[in-house]
């Protein structure tokens, strides 16, 4: 079964830093993984998809990379502002399959 | 430009009452998905659909029922609720299985 876990859980920073979100699955033969954000009391906003054969996608402030070998992504969020406090969550298809299995999240505090 | 529409947003049921949540969308996808997300737990797949008439089940999918009459809704259905099923549902729609998921607001739903 695949688990993908999402470290850390919470994470609080400056207006201005640049971050790093971690995302890692047991399964590396993955189909493609997905980072979404969700707001407080909202649903999910895909943010980022990468399919197995990418390294890395970009959209703005954020990029995203893909290590399937080791099992892991990570979302980069440069010049990181107020706006970009909210949860994110990676989330893995697994080759053969229809669906998306989740990590927890990772609560992000960004202050001014 | 709805996107992803949940019906209700907010209910209260007592033990042993039945109830449908209801989700449509209007952007054409084939792939349509219900949620669960429960504090520590994550996003837990309940079922899905991968076209009109068709359905699956997810991970957790016992007390649930679903139909995919019209491509455009993915009903839920509570049959005798418990209140292990107070809990945020969320649904979401693809265009296939590759593509990003677009998730609605939520339902949240109380067992009392």
């Amino acid at each position: 079964k695949q688990e993908v876990t999402q470290i850390p859980a919470a994470l609080s920073v400056p207006e201005g830093e640049n971050l790093v979100l971690n995302c890692s699955f047991t399964d590396s033969a993955i189909y493609n993984l997905q980072w979404f954000r969700q707001d407080p009391g909202k649903g999910l906003t895909s943010l980022l998809l990468i399919q197995s054969s990418q390294r890395e996608q970009t959209s703005g402030r954020l990029n995203a990379s893909l290590d399937k070998s080791s099992g892991r992504s990570t979302l980069y969020i440069a010049a990181s502002q107020p706006g970009d406090s909210a949860t994110y969550l990676c989330a893995v298809r697994l080759e053969g399959y229809s669906t998306l299995t989740f990590g927890k999240g990772t609560m992000l505090l960004v202050s001014p | 430009n709805a996107g992803v529409t949940q019906t209700p947003k907010f209910r209260v049921l007592k033990t042993g009452q039945s109830m449908t949540l209801l989700c449509a969308q209007d952007m054409n996808h084939e792939y349509m998905y219900w949620y669960r997300q429960d504090p520590g737990m994550g996003l837990r797949l309940i079922h899905y659909s991968v076209g009109e008439g068709t359905t699956a089940k997810g991970e957790v999918p016992d007390g649930y029922n679903v139909s995919r009459l019209k491509k455009q809704n993915f009903l839920l259905g509570l049959e005798s609720a418990a209140p292990s099923q107070t809990s945020v549902y969320f649904c979401a729609s693809s265009y296939s299985g590759d593509q990003p998921q677009h998730f609605g607001d939520g339902t949240r739903l109380s067992i009392l």
